[in-house]
């Protein structure tokens, strides 16, 4: 196991509803990134988080926003929930160490589902 | 916006046999990874290349990262029945931004 935690593992949520994902970095990372994965897709890059501040951002709108806590943990929360927004939803923690780019450990991820 | 390609999308192949994905990128690449990700699952880093031309090995996995770092392949040798799941490339170019491919899933038959 990698030690990302996500939860919850499953939800389903009506259209128009906003929604808070949770995720628990590996102990000692500082970095975490959020990614959505539609069914038989590559996960798609949300955002990510270091230190507490966004620091890079995909093509999600505005209605995508999250947090970083003091101790790395993180949330997602979405706005106004659209069906196109029922995936897969993934976090993957890093050690930054001053590199853009490290390997990365997913968590197990939250299955939304929007109705 | 730049864009990472990835083909077959699938590939079924008879145990043993040689299985083979490449990435392709729209753009010069800084580091690419490669990931598995089993059915139900959730992605698992495999290796991360960062030079051109490089290439590394992993039992029967092999990872090449091309001379002008904007393509990548992974080949298994012999596969078996433990290699199914999905093979994603992801490419990195800076700005905090990891781009992954579309994966190619691969079917094995004992």
């Amino acid at each position: 196991e990698t030690g990302v935690t996500q939860s919850p593992t499953h939800l389903i949520k009506t259209r128009g509803q906003q929604v808070t994902l949770r995720c628990s970095s590996q102990s000692g990372h500082n970095t975490v990134s959020w990614y959505q994965q539609a069914l038989g897709q590559g996960p798609q890059f949300i955002f990510q988080y270091y230190r507490e501040e966004e620091n890079g951002r995909g093509n999600f709108p505005p209605r995508f926003s999250g947090l970083q806590f003091p101790n790395y943990s993180s949330e997602l929360n979405v706005n106004a929930l659209e069906l196109d927004d029922s995936a897969l939803y993934l976090c993957a923690s890093s050690l930054s160490a001053g590199t853009p780019n490290t390997e990365a450990f997913f968590g197990q991820g939250t299955r939304l589902t929007v109705v | 916006g730049q864009q990472v390609m990835q083909i077959p999308q699938y590939q079924h192949v008879q145990e043993g046999e040689d299985f083979t994905t490449y990435c392709n990128s729209s753009t010069t690449l800084s580091n690419i990874q490669w990931y598995k990700q089993r059915p139900g699952g959730h992605p698992v880093f495999l290796i991360q290349l960062v030079k051109s031309g490089e290439v590394k090995k992993q039992k029967r996995l092999t990872f090449q990262f091309g001379e002008a770092k904007k393509n990548s392949s992974l080949h298994i040798t012999a596969t078996q029945t433990t290699d199914v799941g999905t093979y994603f490339c992801a490419g990195y170019t800076g700005g905090f931004k990891t781009i992954f491919g579309a994966g190619t899933r691969l079917f094995v038959k004992a």
